[in-house]
């Protein structure tokens, strides 16, 4: 079974500054996507930002970026210029192509941006 | 709007007492969740369902039971929920068709947050 590992339980940044959060994974296949999901304080997921396992290139979405590294089965998430409503809590997702609709989360980020 | 809706988002109740959680979402999506998140361990899944009438069990069924009569309905349903099933619970779904990693996008109902005394 896959299995997704977020290592920093809580880290804080400073106002626009960048932060980078690690998320490593563990799974023999090789197609499959990953997503890091936002969470803030009203605790609606949103997703930030998606990689296809197939594409070499890094996903980028505004602030956001991702360094995906494959055969190291790492999936690091960049914020660049913080901002206050950045502050939230970060899951890193993975599932599978043609997967049995198993999106296996890693246990959270707490991100902390502070002014 | 594309939307999940989930009700009720707070719920406390106490130990034995029959509860069902309903979520709806108005996509036409195919695949059907539903996840507890608990603190340290993210969120895991409960149950599934791939379409009407076809549903299974995910990671942490215990406890739990689901229906899928109509597509756009997916309700959770505790039967003698114990304090251990204090949890958030969130109701997701995907298209599991389309381009491809939109055919694998969580849309994400709002939680519901259940207290079992």
């Amino acid at each position: 079974a896959q299995t997704v590992t977020q290592s920093q339980p809580e880290m804080s940044v400073q106002e626009a500054e960048t932060v980078t959060l690690s998320c490593t994974y563990d799974t023999s296949e090789n197609n499959y996507y990953l997503f890091w999901y936002k969470q803030p304080p009203s605790r609606q997921m949103i997703l930030v930002i998606r990689q296809e396992a197939y594409k070499q290139q890094n996903a980028t979405e505004n602030r956001f970026s991702v360094n995906f590294q494959k055969a190291a089965k790492s999936f690091s998430l960049k914020i660049s210029d913080s901002q206050l409503g950045d502050t939230a809590m970060y899951f890193c997702a993975f599932m599978k192509h043609g997967g049995n609709n198993d999106m296996r989360f890693g246990a959270g980020t707490r991100l902390t941006v502070k002014p | 709007e594309a939307q999940v809706t989930q009700n009720p988002r707070y719920l406390i109740t106490v130990t034995g007492k029959k509860l069902t959680v309903t979520c709806s979402q108005n996509m036409n999506h195919e695949y059907m969740s539903w996840y507890r998140q608990d603190p340290g361990l993210g969120l895991r899944q409960i149950y599934y369902s791939m379409n009407v009438e076809v549903t299974d069990k995910g990671d942490v069924p215990e406890g739990y039971k689901v229906s899928r009569k109509e597509k756009r309905n997916f309700p959770l349903i505790l039967e003698s929920p114990s304090p251990n099933q204090t949890s958030l619970y969130f109701c997701a779904s995907h298209p599991g068709q389309g381009e491809r990693w939109r055919a694998y996008e969580q849309y994400f109902g709002p939680g519901t947050r259940l207290t079992v005394t």
